[in-house]
């Protein structure tokens, strides 16, 4: 156990639709990122938090949006959704205090877009 | 962007045997790491690498970060059926940007 929570493990909704996918990071880590994992891209980078505010941002779609509140759980939007859109959704945390970063990622969120 | 090849894509072992797997990048990273995926669980990190020409032991695992800082290996000794799985090597710049780029990974697949 990484000690990162993803919650909801398993989500099927259909196109247009909205998602809000739920992280809780490991305790005393300041920093969480997202990552969508899919066949054929692989695991990439998404955002990400630093103490609730946006410090990276990867190949993050537009129809996506982020945010990390006070607390420094995180939470990944994902509105209106596509086809291929569906895929593994990881969130994960670290201290980010400088130099190198190591980071724990949480279980997954599996989304299926029908 | 940065790019990791990885490989093998894949391989199928007898209990027992060594495995090796590698990973190159285009372009320098500050920090190697390497992951091990089951089905339907998030990526666990096996052994960070911090300084080039670093080799980092867990258990039966060993990573070397390459000297050039453009590549890694990862070995394990004597593998057993719980080494299923998929590897994946990371790498990181560090500094200001921490954000992971990931390899393809390797499917292991170990025969009892």
């Amino acid at each position: 156990d990484s000690g990162v929570t993803q919650t909801p493990k398993h989500l099927i909704t259909a196109t247009g639709q909205r998602v809000t996918l739920r992280c809780s990071p490991r305790s005393g880590d300041l920093s969480v990122y997202w990552y969508q994992q899919s066949l054929d891209q692989g695991l990439q980078f998404l955002i990400q938090y630093y103490n609730g505010e946006e410090r990276a941002k990867g190949n993050i779609l537009e129809r996506f949006s982020a945010q990390q509140f006070p607390d420094l759980h995180s939470e990944l939007n994902l509105s209106p959704l596509e086809l291929g859109d569906s895929a593994l959704y990881f969130c994960a945390s670290s201290v980010a205090a400088g130099g190198a970063d190591t980071q724990y990622f949480g279980p997954g969120t599996r989304l299926t877009v029908l | 962007g940065q790019q990791l090849n990885q490989s093998p894509q894949s391989m199928f072992i007898q209990e027992g045997e060594d495995v090796s797997m590698n990973c190159t990048s285009s372009s320098i990273f500050n920090t190697w790491l390497w992951y091990k995926q089951d089905p339907g669980e998030g990526p666990v990190l096996l052994i960070a690498l911090y300084k080039a020409g670093e080799l980092t032991s867990n258990g039966r695992l060993t990573a070397q970060f390459g000297i050039t800082r453009k590549d890694s290996f990862l070995n394990i000794s004597a593998s057993i059926p719980s080494d299923v799985g998929i590897y994946f090597c990371a790498g990181q710049l560090g500094g200001s940007n921490y954000k992971l780029t990931f390899g393809k990974g390797t499917l292991l697949t170990v025969n009892p």
